[in-house]
């Protein structure tokens, strides 16, 4: 079974500035990974699949990187709606997937 | 685009078997890449897949921990999908997300999500 681990549990940023939140795999997961955010009362939204391409609509201030073991998603100029939880998934170990613990990024 | 809405009750007893449907709209529960999921994340914690099925009983895969409790099912003429969970306990008190999974990948779109409260 793949182990997910996300640092910072929290992270502290001040808006306009930048964020980098990590995902480590305990083993390789190639490039299947995915990043969500989670804002307070909703679901999860995808926004990064294959390590580094965007979803549908996500602004290009969000950017992955990554491959193998580690990951980290990017966020610029940050707004007051990028504040929230962000999880990993890995998609490598098919058909079993497994989330990150979460990463919650707050506001200075 | 695809809308899922989840549904069913919100109070499961002890020992019995909780049972949720997602109602799938914007698109066909038979539309080819996508896979039917079933999520959950205890409250103030992460998510935790619990399996994922297609159609017609052609392909079911489990979470490990979950798979002796755990029944997914499809219904293509309602455009839905079911999950069962039995013997449930507090530790499965969860907000409960179906999700349409692409190839057995990531989640494409999700249910808003309902809270499921395990308790007598």
């Amino acid at each position: 079974e793949i182990v997910m681990t996300q640092s910072p549990a929290t992270l502290s940023v001040s808006p306009g500035e930048s964020a980098t939140l990590s995902c480590r795999a305990s083993q390789s997961v190639s490039g299947n990974l995915a990043w969500y955010q989670q804002r307070p009362g909703q679901a999860p939204r995808l926004l990064i699949f294959r390590a580094s391409t965007r979803a549908t609509d996500i602004p290009a201030r969000f950017s992955g990187s990554g491959s193998g073991t580690e990951f980290s998603l990017t966020i610029s100029s940050l707004q007051s709606e990028d504040f929230a939880v962000y999880f990993c998934q890995e998609y490598n170990d098919w058909p079993r997937v497994t989330f990150g613990q979460g990463t919650r990024l707050e506001m200075k | 685009q695809l809308q899922l809405q989840e549904s069913g009750p919100g109070l499961v007893k002890p020992s019995e078997t909780l049972s949720l449907v997602c109602s799938v709209s914007g698109g066909s529960i038979t539309k080819r890449s996508y896979y039917w999921a079933w999520i959950r994340q205890p409250p103030g914690k992460g998510l935790e897949w619990i399996g994922s099925t297609i159609p017609e009983g052609r392909s079911t895969y489990y979470n490990s921990s979950l798979e002796s409790r755990v029944t997914t099912s499809v219904d293509t003429s309602k455009n839905e999908f079911s999950l069962k969970l039995a013997s449930v306990t507090a530790a499965d008190t969860a907000v409960y997300f179906c999700a349409a999974q692409y190839n057995w990948n990531y989640f494409l779109y999700w249910g808003q999500g309902i809270l499921v409260t395990v308790s007598s």
